[in-house]
């Protein structure tokens, strides 16, 4: 199996951009794609294949890739952003696998 | 328009079974494959398993591997999650979520349900 590293926080004030890595070793080889999830609810969806932007998310939010990290990029952080962000990628084996996520303060 | 609903999670005694249930509310279930993702009390996601849209392709994690079986009934437009051999560390909200085309992610989730490990 193959492992996805997050940096546990990540703080910013609003209007400023917030930037979240993952960095594993199937990343160059593995798309990767994020979520977020706020307290008490179920994860969303905010990009995926790395780069793309499922309809309905911001344009505030994109991501890039680099060797093996991903990051993904918050433009412009509104309050409502706060949230855990987990990056997610799979092998070719099945196996699928989450970083251990992201929280997002917005001072 | 896709809406999952997950139920059937409850409080168990170690050593026990469950059946998690999934119903997609749409039209579409046997379109797309599916997967199972936990989460413990206060820790991050792990996904525990992904069937295709036909059932002919399963994966699981390691850690349930032997223990769970994930299964689908697309007429009824309803995935499922034989639990046997529950521990405690099954403890988690367990939530399916709808994998996206070409499987890159899961697109839509469910709210979740719980389930308790514990004597």
């Amino acid at each position: 199996s193959f492992e996805l590293t997050q940096p546990p926080s990540v703080s910013v004030s609003p209007g400023q951009t917030a930037r979240i890595s993952c960095s594993g070793d199937a990343l160059p080889k593995q798309y990767a794609h994020w979520y977020v999830q706020k307290p008490g609810q179920a994860p969303v969806m905010v990009i995926f294949k790395d780069s793309e932007r499922p309809s309905g998310i911001p344009e505030r939010f994109s991501g890039s890739t680099s060797g093996t990290t991903v990051t993904l990029t918050i433009s412009g952080v509104k309050a409502e952003d706060e949230g855990d962000y987990y990056c997610q990628s799979g092998d070719t084996g099945g196996t699928w696998v989450f970083g251990g996520g992201t929280k997002l303060t917005v001072l | 328009e896709v809406q999952l609903l997950e139920s059937g999670g409850g409080l168990k005694q170690p050593g026990g079974s469950l059946r998690l249930s999934c119903v997609d509310s749409g039209f579409t279930f046997r379109t797309y494959g599916i997967t199972w993702v936990r989460q413990a009390p206060g820790k991050g996601l792990e996904w525990v398993s992904t069937i295709s849209n036909t059932g002919g392709t399963i994966y699981y994690a390691d850690s349930v591997k032997g223990r769970f079986t994930i299964s689908r009934d697309n007429f009824k437009s309803t995935l499922y999650l034989e639990m046997n051999s529950l521990r405690a560390e099954d403890t988690a909200v367990y939530y399916c979520a709808k994998l996206a085309p070409g499987a890159f992610g899961m697109d839509v989730w469910g709210q979740g349900t719980t389930v308790t490990v514990s004597s």
